[in-house]
């Protein structure tokens, strides 16, 4: 039982490219999130889905799409970085009640 | 719309020195308060879920309890290893997005 799973863990961009960051979970969890954390600003949320099929947006979306095409799977997209972009990105997934999120361990990402 | 503050944002003890970690909410319809633990350059880990004041739950040297506008997190003769940074947590009625504290970065003094 792997919980969540990130990929990449590590990434450097170059300012105006692209990527998608990975996010996949093997619990059954209706529920996923992508948060930025920030030194001393804690974690923000960027969108999150409330089942396969559905997006909705967080505190801090802008630059940001995602996707959730499979249950199982919830994509954060960058289409066009910017150095603001560098931070550490969790996903989470959760059942909706009972035990709280799981994390994944994270993607550090630097644009230069 | 949904609050968490976390006091103190920063703890330092020395080994074996008791001390609590304050949460204090606004929620509308809380359905779960949750507690998380995270270690450096790792995602937070989940500790505890309290549902209704006057709960209380407990893990080793931790002890998560609830009132109505707070939970405090007491830990008992810490050691070095509980050193981290705890995370306070509220889901309510906007089912399945909770709203985070900044957290409290505890240090454990050996």
């Amino acid at each position: 039982n792997a919980g969540v799973t990130q990929t990449p863990k590590f990434r450097v961009l170059k300012t105006g490219q692209s990527m998608t960051l990975l996010c996949a979970q093997d619990m059954n969890h209706e529920y996923m999130y992508w948060y930025r954390q920030d030194p001393g600003m804690g974690l923000r949320l960027i969108h999150y889905s409330v089942g396969e099929g559905t997006t909705a947006k967080g505190e801090v979306p802008d630059g940001y799409n995602v996707s959730r095409l499979k249950k199982q799977n919830f994509l954060l997209g960058l289409e066009s970085a910017a150095p603001s972009q560098t931070s550490v990105y969790f996903c989470a997934s959760f059942t909706g009640n009972g035990m709280g999120y799981t994390f994944g361990s994270g993607t550090r990402l630097t644009v230069v | 719309e949904d609050q968490v503050t976390q006091s103190p944002e920063a703890l330092r003890l020395q080994e074996g020195e008791s001390s609590s970690l304050n949460c204090s909410y606004t929620v509308s319809g809380l359905r779960g308060l949750f507690w998380y633990r995270q270690d450096p350059g790792k995602g937070p880990e989940f500790l505890f879920t309290l549902y209704s004041a006057g709960e209380e739950k407990e893990k080793e040297r931790l002890k998560a309890t609830l009132t109505k506008k707070e939970s405090f997190l007491h830990i008992t003769a810490p050691k070095p290893e509980d050193s981290a940074t705890y995370l306070c947590a509220v889901l309510g009625t906007n089912a399945g997005k909770s709203t985070f504290g900044d957290g409290t970065t505890l240090t454990v003094k050996p």
